[in-house]
């Protein structure tokens, strides 16, 4: 199976910041990399898809980049709505699976 | 707009099973794949497999092959999740989420997904 790993798994940011989250696969996953926010005791919501396209209705503050391995989440212009646990999915192959979770709560 | 609402919170015991629906609105059922993830407490997102909602044609996680069965029910447009032998390590919450690639595109996503139901498996 495919190994997600995520850094850091939380941060204190303050409003207005600019945050970066890193996925990292054990393996070259191509683009196979999605991102999901995820608020206390609600579903996850796609962010991100084939790692960096927008999914539609998504703020534009929220990007992805990466490929192979590596890969990473950026939103820019912290709001308070976007304190919230991220975490990355490779569909590559199966069992897809998922990375732990980044908890970016307010500083 | 686009819906999975999941059944209702379950307790069961261990050796027991639990069946899980998830009722779809908003777009056309049959033209889209529907999968089930799970998510201990602590513990981050486990993907347990998908069916397909045209075919009912069906691929499971090997974690899970022996103890778990989606079925999906066209005229209800509902997917449903069948875990059997539960353990105590199965209580989690699991959800259903609506796999959104496109056959020219990069691997699976998921979107929306379910409420969450929550299965507790306790004696």
């Amino acid at each position: 199976d495919i190994q997600m790993t995520q850094s850091p798994s939380s941060l204190s940011a303050s409003v207005g910041d600019r945050v970066t989250i890193t996925c990292r696969a054990s393996q070259s996953i191509s683009r196979y990399l999605n991102w999901y926010q995820q608020k206390p005791g609600k579903a996850p919501d796609l962010l991100i898809y084939s790692a960096s396209s927008l999914q539609s209705g998504v703020p534009s503050k929220f990007s992805g980049s990466g490929f192979g391995t590596d890969f990473t989440l950026t939103i820019s212009g912290l709001q308070p709505e976007d304190f919230a646990t991220y975490f990355c999915q490779q569909s590559y192959s199966s069992p897809f699976t998922f990375g732990p979770g980044t908890k970016v709560d307010i500083k | 707009q686009v819906q999975l609402v999941q059944s209702g919170a379950e307790v069961k015991k261990p050796g027991a099973s639990v069946k899980v629906s998830c009722k779809a609105s908003g777009y056309t059922f049959i033209r889209y794949t529907v999968h089930w993830m799970r998510q201990a407490p602590g513990q981050r997102l486990e993907w347990m497999g998908w069916i397909n909602g045209a075919s009912g044609i069906t691929k499971y996680s090997q974690e899970f092959q022996d103890r778990v069965t989606f079925t999906r029910d066209t005229s209800a447009n509902t997917a449903s999740m069948e875990l059997r032998s539960l353990k105590s390590e199965d209580t989690a919450i699991y959800y259903c989420a609506r796999d959104v690639s496109t056959p020219e595109s990069y691997g699976s996503w998921f979107d929306p997904w379910g409420q969450g139901t929550l299965v507790t498996v306790s004696s």
